[in-house]
């Protein structure tokens, strides 16, 4: 079974300040996807960067970047030039290749201090 | 990008009766969505599949008499609770992701309903 496990229920950084989230999972697949997901206060989840197991590059959105690291099953994101708004819980989500069925971490809690 | 709609946001209802929300996918057809079910400050947690045309797949625990998915059309799946207790009260979300695109589309998101039973 795929598990996602996110190891920091909470975290915080100094706005503009950089921060990392980390994230792992477990799978036997060697085609999947990754995702970051942000819920905000009005709980609408909002999706925030994805990656291709099959891409050796670390996708970027602007100020959101990961580290993915496929033999550690490793995939971590990072927050620059951290903004108020920023402020939310973050989900990082497992989806196989075949299938629509997400797997979700169990959050973590960005605050952003001004 | 796509829109998923989720419908009530909020609602109240006594203990015993049965609430109905509704997910619907605006702007695309969709053959699947899935149902989750969010305590404060927790993750989601997949509650079932709804599939149209067919029956719902349920995670294990779910109790289907008890949480009823209808998939009537490509746009719109309904959650019943029914006979809701107040161990029932959490933050429900639905999510769909447009078919055919590949499994490295997003999954998009209803803006739930929290539903609370009194």
């Amino acid at each position: 079974a795929q598990t996602v496990t996110q190891s920091q229920p909470e975290m915080s950084v100094q706005e503009a300040e950089t921060v990392t989230l980390s994230c792992t999972y477990d799978t036997s697949e060697s085609d999947y996807y990754l995702f970051w997901y942000k819920q905000p206060p009005s709980r609408q989840m909002i999706l925030v960067i994805r990656q291709e197991a099959y891409k050796q590059q670390n996708a970027t959105e602007n100020r959101f970047s990961v580290n993915f690291q496929k033999a550690a099953k490793s995939f971590s994101l990072k927050i620059s030039d951290s903004q108020l708004g920023d402020a939310a819980m973050y989900f990082c989500a497992y989806r196989m290749n075949t299938g629509n069925q997400f797997y979700f971490g169990t959050g973590t809690s960005l605050t952003v201090i001004p | 990008g796509a829109v998923v709609s989720q419908h009530p946001s909020w609602v109240i209802c006594k203990s015993g009766t049965s609430v109905k929300i509704e997910c619907r996918s605006l702007d695309f057809q969709a053959t699947t969505m899935f149902w989750y079910r969010q305590f404060p400050k927790q993750s989601l947690m997949l509650m079932a599949t709804s599939n149209e045309g067919s029956k719902a797949t349920y995670e294990q625990g779910v109790e289907k008499d008890k949480f009823l998915i209808n998939h009537a059309s490509l746009t719109l799946s309904t959650l019943t609770v029914t006979s809701a207790h107040p161990e029932d009260s959490s933050f429900y979300i639905c999510s769909a992701s447009i078919p055919g695109q590949g499994p490295n589309t997003e999954a998009f998101f209803g803006q739930g309903t929290r539903l609370t039973v009194v």
